[in-house]
């Protein structure tokens, strides 16, 4: 199976600065990584995704890390902005049309 | 494209009643998806479907729940004699080629008192 950790629960940071969520996998054969954001009342919503033949990925303000030696990724919001506020899920499968297995999500609120 | 569907939004029962929820994927996705969010447990994997057969439900109480998909444009999962511990959000996802365009409807809100 897949086992994955997620950190902090909770993420408290000013506006403008940067944020960054953490997560470690256990089975070596992931190797797809999604990050899903949910807003209160919301379904989650996919903003960004890495496969196992890259290390590094950005789009726009989000950039996203994957070290499989470490069996760890990370979601870094550069600049974050009060709409970035909402819970965030990584979440890692290890093939396709399998389940996705999620971390226990990170609450992010961007204060002024 | 109107998205994955769930219906009910929201539903109450009665500890011991039965609860069915719906969900009708986006037209053309071939794999169906069922997870539970609760506070505690998070994002929890019950059972997926790909052309409507039943592919993993490693993460279903066996006793109790229980998942179909008729055809390819509805799947319903079932719960017998609801607890209490079974009051969570429900959420469908489906995917077309499984892994990219996972989408997820909007829950099923089941509360059991």
């Amino acid at each position: 199976g897949e086992q994955v950790e997620q950190l902090p629960s909770i993420l408290r940071v000013q506006e403008r600065s940067s944020a960054s969520i953490n997560c470690t996998y256990e089975n070596s054969a992931s190797n797809y990584f999604p990050w899903y954001k949910q807003e209160p009342g919301e379904n989650p919503k996919l903003i960004i995704d890495i496969r196992s033949n890259m290390e590094r990925k950005q789009i726009q303000g989000l950039i996203v890390l994957l070290d499989k030696k470490a069996k760890r990724f990370s979601l870094h919001i550069t600049d974050t902005q009060p709409a970035d506020s909402a819970m965030y899920f990584c979440a890692a499968t290890p093939s396709s049309f399998s389940k996705l297995v999620f971390g226990q999500g990170t609450s992010l609120s961007v204060v002024p | 494209n109107a998205g994955v569907i769930q219906t009910p939004r929201h539903k109450v029962t009665g500890k011991g009643q039965e609860a069915t929820l719906w969900c009708e994927p986006i037209s053309g996705h071939s794999a169906v998806f069922w997870y539970r969010q609760t506070i505690v447990q998070g994002l929890e994997f019950l059972t997926y479907f790909r052309n409507q057969a039943p592919i993993d439900d490693s993460g279903m109480p066996k006793e109790r729940f229980s998942a179909q998909m008729p055809n390819q444009s509805h799947s319903t999962l079932k719960i017998q004699s609801t607890q209490p511990q079974d009051s969570a959000v429900y959420l469908c996802a489906s995917s077309l080629r499984g892994q990219a365009d996972y989408t997820f409807g909007s829950g099923t809100r089941l509360l059991v008192i």
